[in-house]
């Protein structure tokens, strides 16, 4: 069965980067599929992202490209986020997955000085 | 960008009865169509996608649809599938959701 768990700082200040890793297990990175990351604030939907394909090419939402990058690393099977200059309305639950069937349970990043 | 429209926001059902959710896309999404279901503190778990239930999914939900009208349909509805699901395209970048239906207890 395929597994995916999110790491990464519960606690982010304002202007930090924000760095998150998901680990997967039960299934390998390099054999396909697109893995990504989706986000949500507290109370309201679902954000997608961004995904990366297990070659390395990305595919980000316009809306964070400006500060979002997603990376891979085969060799340790986990694929990773970095968000740059968080500011309070990226406090949300952020969730890895491999598209479209699997999750991670998702970890909450909190963003305050 | 794929914009996706869930109606409707908010649907009170009784138990036993039946709830049809609707799903529009601004574009075509072909098939490549996925339901999630999300209850409270809990990460999502796919329903649904491109017509094929997933695995161990009761077969009281059905999935229909195909372009940019879909359907789910939960033909009886039991405790536990009170919750908000949300449809999902992953035909075009970039990938979209909908604002999610919440089904509660009428």
């Amino acid at each position: 069965q395929v597994q995916l768990q999110e790491s990464g700082p519960g606690l982010v200040k304002p202007s930090e980067t924000l760095s998150l890793t998901c680990a997967v297990s039960g299934y390998s990175i390099s054999s396909g599929y697109l893995w990504g990351w989706i986000r949500q604030p507290p109370g309201k939907g679902l954000e997608w992202i961004g995904n990366i394909y297990h070659s390395g090419s990305t595919h980000y939402n316009p809306s964070l490209e400006s500060r979002v990058a997603i990376s891979v690393d085969t060799t340790k099977n986990q694929f990773s986020l970095k968000l740059t200059s968080m500011t309070a309305a990226d406090t949300a639950v952020y969730y890895c997955a491999r598209e479209v069937a699997f999750w991670g349970k998702g970890t909450t990043v909190t963003v305050s000085s | 960008e794929t914009v996706m429209t869930q109606s409707p926001a908010t649907l009170s059902v009784s138990p036993g009865e039946r709830a049809t959710l609707s799903c529009r896309a601004s574009q075509s999404v072909s098939s490549n169509l996925a339901w999630y279901q999300q209850k409270p503190g809990q990460a999502p778990i796919l329903i649904y996608s491109a017509s094929t239930r997933a695995s161990g999914i009761p077969a009281r939900f059905t999935g229909s649809g195909s372009g940019t009208e879909f359907t789910l349909t939960i033909s009886s509805l039991q405790s536990e599938d009170f919750a908000v699901y949300y449809c999902h395209q992953y035909n075009n970048w970039p990938r979209t959701f909908g604002q999610g239906t919440k089904v509660e207890i009428k």
